[in-house]
């Protein structure tokens, strides 16, 4: 079936220092979202990817989505103490019944 | 906000008992799924649905059930809890059938079994 992994597991950060996670699925996704988790909470939907190469911005967050679409990065500028979580990549597949994969996640850790 | 509803929030049983996770959404989302995640962990996804009377076991290995008998509510069922069940439970919703949209979760339980 359809994996969807993520490097690194665990970043522990200087507030104010870049972190970047990268997320490889094992097959071709019809388009990819993020999600962050903050501590004791439930993910909540970010961003949403479609197009081969696709960039998409939101203030300090830069998304990115592979050429072949089977990959995904998701890199944060300057990080601060509010950027705390476990960041989630989802892929979903391509067909008639499409289901979603989430990867295996990233937790940011920021040292004030 | 999303309308996405889990309960109960916070749940301790004793090894055996039959338990049910009830999970209820209001935005008319065709797709629903259950997850299992320890604390801070990966999400595995232990059950989903397409729509009413559409369900399918996930990648996890699970002793639940679930139904889909109306489109909003989506109960998860362990018949014989055990200290392995411990976990959390998160439920989400999204989209129609044949679409991509974000998913929503619930707040989740927190589930022990001693």
């Amino acid at each position: 079936g359809q994996q969807v992994m993520q490097i690194p597991q665990y970043q522990h950060v200087q507030e104010g220092e870049d972190f970047t996670t990268y997320c490889n699925s094992s097959t071709t996704l019809s388009n990819i979202q993020w999600y962050k988790q903050r501590p004791g909470g439930h993910p909540v939907f970010l961003i949403q990817l479609v197009k081969s190469g696709e960039v998409k911005k939101q203030k300090r967050l830069t998304f990115q989505f592979g050429e072949a679409k089977k990959n995904s990065s998701l890199h944060i500028t300057a990080t601060q103490t509010t950027d705390v979580g476990t960041y989630f990549c989802a892929g979903w597949g391509s067909g008639g019944y499409q289901k979603v994969t989430f990867g295996t996640g990233t937790k940011l850790q920021v040292i004030p | 906000e999303a309308d996405i509803y889990q309960t109960p929030r916070y749940l301790v049983i004793g090894t055996g008992k039959k338990i049910t996770l009830e999970c209820s959404q209001t935005m008319g989302h065709d797709k629903m799924y259950w997850y299992q995640q320890d604390p801070g962990m990966e999400l595995h996804l232990i059950h989903y649905s397409y729509g009413v009377n559409s369900t399918e076991k996930g990648d996890l290995s699970s002793e639940s059930t679930v139904s889909r008998i109306r489109t909003e509510h989506f109960p998860l069922t362990l018949e014989s809890a055990r200290p392995s069940h411990t976990s959390q439970y998160l439920c989400a919703s999204g989209g129609r059938q044949g679409g991509t949209t974000e998913a929503f979760f619930g707040q989740g339980t927190r589930l022990t079994v001693v």
